[in-house]
């Protein structure tokens, strides 16, 4: 699986958006990209993934370069709730193996 | 999206007792779970892949007598923690996949906090 780079923290003004940055240069053609977040003491939840065109559903929107070597997740509003470190992850879609976390991003929305 | 479904969420027990964390899928079934550990400020790290009907697979410096797994069903996997000691305190994390979604899915259960005094 493509290794991904994530910046440790980043914050947010409640009501504005997020976007959360994610680079896989060495992402390959039948790797998918997903994005996970982990709220405090719980396990992590599945938000959105993507192979190449932008998606869309009702937690977030992802976008993905044209190159495939970085994407962004887009929370449109930001809550107090969304308060968590998020996990972008590649992988291809084929596979059975689990899903490795790296570091993540630790999201802190402000009031 | 789908459920599973993990218990207790969380325990506390004594040095030397065993313990054990059930994990469901809730309304997908799954030939395939996951257990991940996870120490205060890390990230989740991978232990085992349970396969149902057959041994799971351990990764490297997981002891497998320790940590014993059971995935007897489609739709349950337990991970025993045996002769428990404090430095096997922890988050334990169990996660599953719907074979028959299109979508290469994984979802994560609640988590078990485990606390060994």
């Amino acid at each position: 699986d493509a290794k991904t780079t994530q910046p440790p923290s980043m914050d947010c003004a409640e009501g504005r958006a997020a976007n959360l940055p994610c680079n896989h240069s060495t992402i390959s053609g039948n790797e998918y990209v997903y994005w996970y977040r982990q709220i405090h003491s719980q396990g992590p939840q599945y938000i959105i993934h993507g192979l190449k065109n932008n998606e869309t559903n009702e937690m977030a929107s992802l976008i993905i370069t044209e190159d495939r070597k970085s994407s962004t997740l887009i929370l449109p509003h930001a809550t107090l709730r969304d308060t968590a470190v998020y996990y972008c992850i590649v992988r291809g879609d084929t596979g059975r193996r689990a899903l490795t976390f790296g570091s993540g991003t630790r999201l802190q929305v402000q009031p | 999206g789908a459920v599973v479904s993990q218990h207790p969420s969380r325990v506390i027990c004594k040095s030397g007792t065993s313990v054990k964390i059930e994990c469901r899928s809730l309304d997908f079934q799954a030939t395939t779970m996951f257990w991940y550990r996870q120490f205060p400020k890390q990230s989740l790290m991978l232990m085992a892949t349970s396969n149902e009907g057959s041994k799971a697979t351990y990764e490297q410096g997981v002891e497998k007598d320790k940590f014993l797994i059971n995935h007897a069903s489609l739709t349950l996997s337990t991970l025993t923690v045996t002769s428990a000691h404090p430095e096997d305190s922890s988050f334990y994390i169990c996660s599953a996949r719907d074979i028959q979604a299109a979508k290469n899915i994984q979802y994560f259960g609640a988590g078990t906090r485990l606390s060994v005094l």
